[in-house]
């Protein structure tokens, strides 16, 4: 079935570095991906997405990239600051006509930022 | 613009009981989706309404029901609740359309004692 895997469970950077934030995806229908933050205690909160027309997308501080050749999705993070401590999903949509708006979520990444 | 609301947030119930969540979706909003998380499963997509109609569901059980009114509102239905159903349920809103950003609440954490 569908399935959207993440690389690491765990990532720990220094406040003030570059954090990357990797995905696997393994639909290549998937037309449409979204990165979520989750602190403890609230629910996901949207950070930024890309359509599968595009390669690369830029928002604060964050950077999102698409590499529909090897099914992977990146997330960037520029100047990590602590309040970026948080489990960060990604998520994606099939394209229109398939499983039409449920999102598939990986399992997620704990960052961790360090002082 | 208030943000999506869940209620209660907070439910202890036994096995074999009944439970039922409410979510308020931003203002404007036409579509509920509403999914499970727990630390084995991750997110779960359990189903989305539109316009008062089921438009698309996931893989649970009969058990996990749902239904939306007419101003949006949705509520969630869990019977016969089993252990493995202790989990944080979230609601996400959005106008509907499949890339439209969906906008989580803060969730209502289920124990099943």
């Amino acid at each position: 079935g569908e399935s959207v895997g993440l690389h690491l469970p765990t990532l720990s950077v220094q406040e003030g570095d570059n954090s990357i934030i990797n995905c696997a995806y393994s639909n290549s229908a998937s037309d449409y991906f979204i990165w979520y933050k989750q602190e403890s205690g609230k629910g996901p909160q949207f950070i930024i997405d890309i359509r599968s027309n595009m390669d690369k997308r830029q928002g604060q501080r964050v950077t999102v990239l698409l590499n529909k050749t090897v099914k992977h999705l990146s997330l960037q993070i520029a100047a990590t600051q602590p309040g970026d401590s948080a489990v960060y999903f990604c998520a994606e949509i099939p394209r229109a006509g398939g499983s039409a708006r449920q999102l598939t979520f990986g399992s997620g990444t704990q960052l961790t930022v360090l002082p | 613009k208030a943000g999506v609301t869940q209620t209660p947030r907070y439910l202890i119930k036994t096995r074999g009981q009944q439970v039922t969540l409410s979510c308020s979706p931003i203002s404007g909003h036409r579509s509920v989706s509403w999914y499970q998380q727990t630390p084995g499963q991750g997110l779960q997509f359990l189903f989305e309404y539109f316009s008062e109609t089921q438009r698309n569901k996931g893989n649970f059980p009969g058990r996990f029901s749902g239904r939306q009114f007419s101003n949006s509102r949705s509520e969630m239905n869990v019977s016969t609740l089993e252990l493995g159903d202790s989990a944080l349920y979230l609601c996400a809103s959005s106008l509907g359309t499949i890339t439209d950003t969906q906008y989580f609440g803060p969730g209502t954490r289920l124990t099943v004692l």
